[in-house]
């Protein structure tokens, strides 16, 4: 059965480097999402992406952050200077179209900023 | 802005209970409704979902009911076994968009 994959599972950083969050979506998939959990909290939506470029994103989602599908598989969220309050799981998501089509999630990335 | 609230965890229950696991959210809009399950060590899956005031969604013996009246959708299993164990999280689309707000997530834990 086709699945959204994710890497790493645990990345530790220090405060102020850039990480590299990846993720492979389902290939017939289109649409393209991140998501957080901060540890005890709600998972919180960051940004939706569909025919390489943005279609939506959050407040949190600032000038930090940024998404790339560099090739015809990944998709990835860079945050380019990572702060402690960025620690938190992250999770990629697929589906195949909009509106109340059901999203495919990964296992996610636990962030951890020192 | 829109949200989900859904009841603090964890919830314990013996198996062959009977469970629900509140749900509401606010009524902007004509949101899509879902509940969606994590396993430990895995990633969130779609459990149902139902789309329009009224619908019941249902898979795998679980089931929850689009109450517009009541901004609530609620979810229910009439006999929980212990490989129901996991964090159940309550969601809503927002209208003509596919992002989903989540609830905080529920565990539930369930024992022999």
């Amino acid at each position: 059965e086709p699945e959204v994959t994710q890497t790493p599972s645990h990345q530790v950083t220090q405060m102020g480097q850039e990480v590299i969050l990846r993720c492979v979506p389902i290939s017939n998939h289109l649409y393209f999402y991140w998501y957080r959990q901060i540890l005890g909290q709600k998972v919180e939506f960051l940004v939706s992406f569909y025919n390489n470029e943005i279609s939506e994103k959050s407040e949190i989602f600032d000038d930090q952050f940024s998404v790339e599908r560099p090739d015809g598989s990944n998709f990835t969220l860079k945050i380019r200077s990572t702060k402690l309050e960025d620690s938190a799981m992250y999770f990629c998501a697929s589906s195949e179209r909009d509106g109340a089509a059901e999203q495919f999630f990964g296992p996610g990335t636990r962030l951890t900023v020192l | 802005g829109d949200s989900v609230t859904q009841m603090e965890g964890p919830v314990t229950l013996s198996e062959e209970a009977f469970l629900t696991i509140n749900c509401t959210y606010t009524a902007t809009g004509y949101p899509s409704l879902f509940w969606y399950v994590q396993y430990p060590g895995e990633g969130l899956q779609l459990l149902l979902k139902a789309t329009k005031a009224d619908d019941k969604g249902s898979n795998k013996g679980f089931e929850a009911t689009y109450r517009k009246e009541t901004t609530s959708f609620h979810l229910e299993k009439g006999s929980v076994q212990v490989s129901d164990s996991a964090v159940y999280f309550c969601a809503r689309s927002h209208s003509g968009y596919s992002t989903l707000t989540f609830g905080k997530g529920t565990m539930l834990l369930v024992s022999p």
